[in-house]
């Protein structure tokens, strides 16, 4: 199972937005409403943002949002602040009881 | 509140073996499937493995299959990976992970990792 394709790195001032795509196959992200993100600091644990595409888990600011087309999802946060520099992945049911990472992307808060 | 924790971690010559345990508590630990999920240095999540919550069933990544095993005490709520015939590649920092709802459709809470380095 390969990884999902995410841009290495993706940047924007505060107050702006960032949109980070996750592109995949229809076995994995085309296929199943099972893609989630995570947020990751450095030398921290992943932390889940978004869950089965669009939904946030309590406490997550509404600032974060996800959607998918097809085998491409996106995660958009918008108002970005100081806080949101981070690795982000996706992550996608694969069938076959797998699942599947992102390669990640970098978000850098200019 | 949901804790998991690892232990079990540490340094290991190629071709030795392993085991990691993850205690999980505030959460019921039978109803929820758990996985494995490694980050080698500098690199990106790998999925490893994850195990239903009874236990009946498993999966692996080919990566692993073969020389690694799950297993889960739901007496003692606490997860386990067996790693055997370990490679330099698996180096990494193993986290456990409770699934979100049935299983490997997300991970809502994450262990804050264990290191397991393979080197001679």
């Amino acid at each position: 199972q390969s990884a999902l394709t995410q841009p290495p790195s993706a940047s924007g001032s505060p107050g702006q937005s960032v949109t980070i795509s996750c592109t995949g196959t229809s076995s994995d992200v085309g296929g199943y409403n099972y893609v989630s993100w995570y947020q990751q600091h450095p030398g921290k644990a992943p932390k889940l943002m978004i869950y089965e595409v669009t939904k946030r888990p309590s406490g997550v600011p509404d600032r974060f949002s996800g959607s998918k087309s097809g085998n491409t999802a996106s995660l958009t946060v918008s108002g970005l602040q100081a806080e949101d520099e981070a690795d982000y992945y996706c992550g996608s049911f694969a069938g076959s009881h797998n699942y599947v990472f992102g390669t990640g992307t970098k978000v850098t808060v200019l | 509140e949901v804790l998991l924790v690892e232990s079990g971690g540490g340094s290991v010559q190629p071709g030795g073996s392993l085991r990691l345990s993850c205690a999980a508590s505030g959460f019921t630990f039978p109803t929820y499937g758990m996985s494995w999920v490694r980050q080698a240095p500098g690199k990106g999540l790998e999925w490893v493995s994850a195990i239903s919550g009874t236990g009946d069933t498993t999966y692996y990544a080919d990566s692993v299959k073969g020389r690694f095993t799950i297993a889960r005490d739901n007496s003692k709520d606490t997860l386990y990976l067996q790693m055997n015939s370990l490679r330099a590649e698996d180096t990494a920092v193993y986290y456990c992970a409770k699934d979100l709802f049935g299983d490997i459709t997300g991970y809502d809470y994450w262990g804050q990792g264990t290191l397991v380095t393979v080197s001679s």
